[in-house]
């Protein structure tokens, strides 16, 4: 079955720098790739996604990477403020339409 | 639109008794879904529903029950909690597959704890 390694768990930077979070999947035939904010105490929300047929998604600060030959994608916040401090999950397609999810990155943005 | 609504906010349970999670969503979804979240492991499913009257398994489907009679409703049943059991519960709906790109939406959360 298609497992999502997600990597660092924990990311620490100061405002103002980039934060970059990288997934890794096992199902070569997977064709959409979701990234989720979670902040305390709430439930996740879709902040980007990416499908196959495209290497690059940006929306203003946030892109997607996605390099389907090395199986892995990637999520890029540029210009971090402190409201991007939260919990970042990537998830890829599993059997039945439905998603396996990475283990999170917690993401703490330093004023 | 409430969007998936979760009740209760927060549940303490003893062990051994059971309770119903509930869910619901007003965006007329065919797909929703189950998770429990826990620390370090991220989002596992529990089971999930295709439509009213279908259900199916996800990864961690051991100790719980569902039941898809209404498009609206998916709750989620506990026969014998069991301090395992202690999670993050959400409820998440969308209208197509996984691969069709359409927004997953997740409810704020169950907090369960099973003493």
């Amino acid at each position: 079955g298609e497992n999502v390694e997600q990597h660092p768990s924990t990311l620490s930077v100061q405002e103002g720098d980039s934060a970059v979070i990288k997934c890794t999947y096992s199902d070569s035939a997977s064709n959409y790739f979701p990234w989720y904010k979670q902040e305390l105490g709430k439930g996740p929300q879709l902040i980007i996604d990416i499908r196959s047929n495209v290497g690059e998604k940006k929306d203003q600060r946030i892109a997607v990477t996605l390099n389907k030959t090395a199986k892995h994608f990637s999520l890029h916040i540029t210009e971090t403020q402190p409201e991007d401090s939260a919990v970042y999950f990537c998830a890829a397609p599993r059997a039945g339409n439905q998603f396996y999810f990475g283990t999170g990155t917690s993401l703490t943005v330093i004023p | 639109n409430a969007g998936v609504t979760q009740t209760p906010k927060f549940q303490v349970l003893k062990t051994g008794q059971s309770m119903t999670l509930q869910c619901a969503q007003d965006m007329n979804h065919e797909y929703m879904s189950w998770y429990r979240q826990d620390p370090g492991m991220g989002l596992r499913l529990i089971h999930y529903s295709v439509g009213a009257g279908i259900t199916d398994q996800g990864e961690v489907p051991n100790g719980y029950n569902v039941s898809r009679s209404t498009t609206e409703d998916f709750p989620l049943r506990l026969l014998s909690a069991a301090p395992s059991q202690t999670s993050v519960y959400f409820c998440a709906s969308k209208t197509g597959g996984a691969g069709s790109g359409e927004t997953q939406y997740f409810g704020p959360g169950t907090r369960l704890l099973v003493l």
